[in-house]
């Protein structure tokens, strides 16, 4: 079946522009997170939605940032006023969304944000 | 607060020969433990995941992992070493099965022939 997809999977921007990194679950998943991985470093955890609404989003830097899953479904990271330290790939999660030990999250691809 | 520690950030084996990749965390309750796999240009894959059952947990691709509390570890090993091992390696922790995952900062893995 289909995983986690990410678009797009590269994005060059200038510095002080505004970005928006879209992420597809896993079909029937309800839990989707977001995380940061800048050139040689582990991810970073940036937010954590639970359908619709953000459960965690002790992550996000500043209010540069935000995002949305408005349908529980697709969610779409939003980036304001980019800056040259924005740059990273940025990774999207998804798991189904349950409290037992079997869930278990997966990965998409990345978007890979360079901005000048 | 949780944290993860890997130590080596390059790791280099000869083919045939035995992976060992250490993980060392720190959690304040009793933590899932997770390896992931990142091939080059491609997405994280979880190669094998703790959740308080057995100690000794097997993976795919030949990996296995075994927790041990006293030392606060949670090692990678595989017997021998295969070209196609060649990644990066990240050990990581969370509270909860749902809760956001705290990542090490990464092992490369290169195998020799």
């Amino acid at each position: 079946g289909a995983g986690v997809s990410q678009t797009p999977s590269n994005k060059v921007t200038e510095k002080g522009k505004y970005v928006e990194l879209r992420c597809d679950p896993i079909s029937g998943h309800t839990a989707l997170y977001w995380y940061r991985q800048s050139l040689g470093q582990g991810p970073e955890f940036l937010i954590y939605f639970q359908g619709t609404g953000a459960a965690d989003d002790s992550g996000l830097p500043n209010d540069r940032f935000f995002a949305v899953r408005p349908e529980g479904s697709v969610s779409t990271l939003k980036i304001q006023r980019t800056e040259r330290g924005d740059s990273a790939v940025y990774l999207c999660a998804s798991s189904v969304g349950t409290t037992t030990s079997t869930d278990t999250q997966y990965f998409g691809p990345g978007t890979r944000l360079t901005v000048l | 607060a949780q944290s993860v520690t890997q130590l080596g950030s390059h790791v280099s084996v000869s083919e045939g020969a035995l992976v060992l990749l250490r993980c060392n965390y720190s959690s304040s309750v009793p933590p899932y433990l997770f390896w992931y796999v990142q091939y080059p240009n491609q997405g994280l894959q979880l190669l094998l995941k703790y959740t308080s059952a057995a100690t000794l947990v097997k993976g795919i691709n030949g990996f296995e992992a075994e927790f041990k509390k006293s030392e606060t570890s949670f090692h990678l090993t595989k017997p021998s070493a295969h070209m196609s091992d060649a990644a990066e390696y990240f050990c990581a922790v969370t509270k909860t099965s749902y809760d956001k995952v705290i990542f090490g900062p990464g092992t490369s893995l290169s195998v020799i022939p």
